[in-house]
């Protein structure tokens, strides 16, 4: 199975900040076949980011994907208050899917 | 408005079993790949069971293979998720969630409900 590694654990930021996530992946990700969710305490996680830099329906372009292979990134341009939340990445390029472990982006 | 509703979670003894049911409204089910996602407190996010859009194909992670059994009904629009000989460790929020793309295959999750909690206690 492709496990995937986040970095970090944790990220401490200010509002206006950028946001670098980190997803590698123990083996390459075919065909780019990686997601990115965002998820808020208490709620279900939000699709932001497939096809490693496909942005999903309502996803505001502050959020963008880019890598391929095995190392991807999440990258958010300017940190709103609503963006501090844990991330996670997930590839669907072969069976089994996983999930990366999560970053907790967290206001500094 | 597209939909996914799960319920069916609740305590349960170790050894136990439980059937978890998701309602789907909104968009035509039968069209789409579903999957059983589950969160255990505090903890990340775990991949648990999917099935294809026609029942024909089937996956379980490891944790849960022998134990959960993944089904659907596309007339009713509902998606199960039938669980037996508990363990502590099943304990989490389990969420039913839509693949990303219609048809056959599993893919990424556009749609996730928000979860009916398992609890396996003594």
């Amino acid at each position: 199975e492709i496990v995937l590694t986040q970095s970090p654990g944790t990220l401490s930021l200010s509002p206006g900040e950028r946001a670098t996530l980190s997803c590698r992946a123990s083996q390459s990700v075919s065909s780019s076949y990686l997601a990115w969710y965002q998820q808020k305490p208490g709620q279900a996680p939000r699709l932001l980011i497939y096809g490693a830099s496909s942005r999903a329906t309502g996803i505001p372009d502050r959020f963008s994907g880019s890598g391929s292979g095995t190392d991807f990134t999440l990258t958010i341009s300017r940190l709103e208050p609503e963006d501090f939340a844990v991330y996670y990445c997930q590839q669907y390029g072969r069976s089994p899917l996983t999930f990366g472990g999560g970053t907790k982006v967290e206001i500094k | 408005e597209v939909q996914l509703v799960e319920s069916g979670g609740g305590l349960v003894s170790p050894g136990g079993s439980l059937r978890l049911s998701c309602a789907a409204s909104g968009f035509t089910f039968s069209s789409y790949s579903m999957h059983w996602v589950r969160q255990a407190p505090g903890k990340g996010l775990e991949y648990v069971s999917a099935i294809n859009r026609n029942g024909g194909s089937t996956y379980y992670a490891d944790s849960v293979k022998g134990r959960f059994t993944i089904s659907r009904d596309n007339f009713k629009n509902m998606l199960y998720l039938e669980m037996g000989s508990l363990r502590p460790e099943d304990m989490a929020v389990y969420h039913c969630v839509r693949d990303g793309v219609e048809g056959y295959y599993f893919y990424y999750m556009d749609v996730w409900g928000k979860g009916t909690t398992v609890t396996v206690s003594s």
